[in-house]
């Protein structure tokens, strides 16, 4: 069965450093999301992305985020200055139509030290 | 807006009991519910799903029942094993919006 692919498992950086999420979503997808979870706890949405832009956005996700699609298979969660408080697992997400399952990789552990 | 909640854990059981995780929605329009299910150092995996009113999802000998008039998605297992010791998050969707609740923690001891 296809999944959805993310690298690095886990990512170590410094405060201030930009880190880079890695994502490889199920290939006949159309919509990709990136969430959040602390501690194993709330699954807080970051984005969603459609035909190449954001379609929605939570208040988590300020300007020191940004997402991309460089490429037909990519999709990348990008954050420009890391903080203490971004250490979390960050999970990719994609699915074909808006009201189908979404379909998670196994997330990335983001520590900023 | 669209919310979910859910019971909050964690929840411990002895293998062999019957487990309910209550979930109740709020939602502006006409939500599909599902349940996700995370083990230990994984993503979440789909376990169940309903997209209409007194639909009921079933897998895996978990079952939910989609419950309009009490707005509720309610997560059931008859026996739950040891190996069903994960967290579980209800979550509804409404167009390109998909809400989860805060997780329960389900273990099960032998």
């Amino acid at each position: 069965e296809p999944e959805v692919t993310q690298t690095p498992s886990h990512q170590v950086t410094q405060m201030g450093q930009e880190v880079i999420l890695r994502c490889v979503p199920i290939s006949n997808h159309l919509y990709f999301y990136w969430y959040r979870q602390i501690l194993g706890q709330k699954v807080e949405f970051l984005v969603s992305f459609y035909n190449n832009e954001i379609s929605e956005k939570s208040e988590i996700f300020d300007d020191q985020f940004s997402v991309e699609r460089p490429d037909g298979s990519n999709f990348t969660l990008k954050i420009r200055s890391t903080k203490l408080e971004d250490s979390a697992m960050y999970f990719c997400a994609s699915r074909w139509v808006t009201n189908s399952p979404l379909h998670f990789g196994n997330g990335t552990r983001l520590t900023v030290t | 807006g669209n919310s979910v909640t859910q019971m909050e854990g964690p929840v411990t059981l002895s293998e062999e009991a019957f487990l309910t995780i209550n979930c109740t929605y709020t939602a502006t329009g006409y939500p599909s519910l599902f349940w996700y299910v995370q083990y230990p150092g994984e993503g979440l995996q789909l376990l169940l799903k309903a997209t209409k009113a007194d639909d009921k999802g079933s897998n895996k000998g978990f079952e939910a029942t989609y419950r309009k008039e009490t707005t509720s998605f309610h997560l059931e297992k008859g026996s739950v094993q040891v190996s069903d010791s994960a967290v579980y998050f209800c979550a509804l969707n409404v167009d390109n919006d998909m809400r989860f609740g805060a997780g329960t923690r389900l273990t099960v001891k032998p």
